[in-house]
């Protein structure tokens, strides 16, 4: 399988922050990778697939690159509702794996 | 509107059985390949299974496989996935979803509300 990292495992930051998280794939994968935005209680959301095109209805502020093995999500400036646990998924193969997650908490 | 309604949850005892399903509205359930995806207390997001749209294409995780079985029902726009032997390390939220357009490549843009699984004697 492939294991899926991600930096840091919890992040600090303020209102208005430039933000980046990043995933790295143990085997190279392409561009298959996929980001999720998790609120405590609520299910996953979708905000990145293919690593760099937006879903629909996501806000611009958000953002990704990379291919191959390493990848970043990037927010550009923190609003109070992104306060969330952050997920990468690999879509490489059909056994697809997740990230541990990075929780991102107010400053 | 495109929604998902996961069911059947609930406290089970070790080495039991439970059948989850999953109602899908909104859009047409047999083009799109549909997965389920669990999430254990205080932990991370783990893939369980995913099915094509047609059903004949089954995947499943390592932890799950030979114990659990994924199925669908176009007639009836329901996702089920039948789980025996059941373990203490199988207790979490389980979640459908639905992957999108893309086919299995690009993500699942879809998700059910979850419903919790608990394996306790």
């Amino acid at each position: 399988d492939i294991h899926m990292t991600q930096s840091p495992s919890s992040l600090s930051a303020s209102v208005g922050d430039r933000v980046t998280i990043t995933c790295r794939a143990s085997q190279r994968i392409s561009d298959y990778l996929n980001w999720y935005q998790q609120r405590p209680g609520k299910a996953p959301k979708l905000l990145i697939y293919a690593a760099s095109s937006l879903q629909s209805g996501v806000p611009s502020r958000f953002s990704g690159s990379g291919s191959g093995t390493d990848f970043t999500l990037t927010i550009s400036s923190l609003q109070p509702e992104d306060f969330a646990t952050y997920y990468c998924q690999q879509s490489y193969t059909t056994s697809y794996t997740f990230g541990q997650g990075t929780r991102l908490e107010i400053k | 509107e495109v929604q998902l309604l996961e069911s059947g949850g609930g406290l089970v005892q070790p080495g039991g059985s439970l059948r989850l399903s999953c109602a899908a509205s909104g859009f047409t359930f047999s083009n799109y390949i549909m997965s389920w995806v669990r999430q254990a207390p205080g932990k991370g997001l783990e893939w369980v299974s995913s099915i094509s749209g047609s059903g004949g294409t089954t995947y499943y995780a390592d932890s799950v496989k030979g114990r659990f079985t994924v199925s669908r029902d176009n007639s009836k726009n329901t996702l089920s996935l039948q789980m025996n032997s059941l373990r203490a390390d199988d207790t979490a939220v389980y979640y459908c979803a639905k992957l999108s357009s893309g086919g299995w490549y690009f993500g699942l843009d879809v998700w059910g509300q979850g419903t919790t699984v608990t394996v306790s004697s």
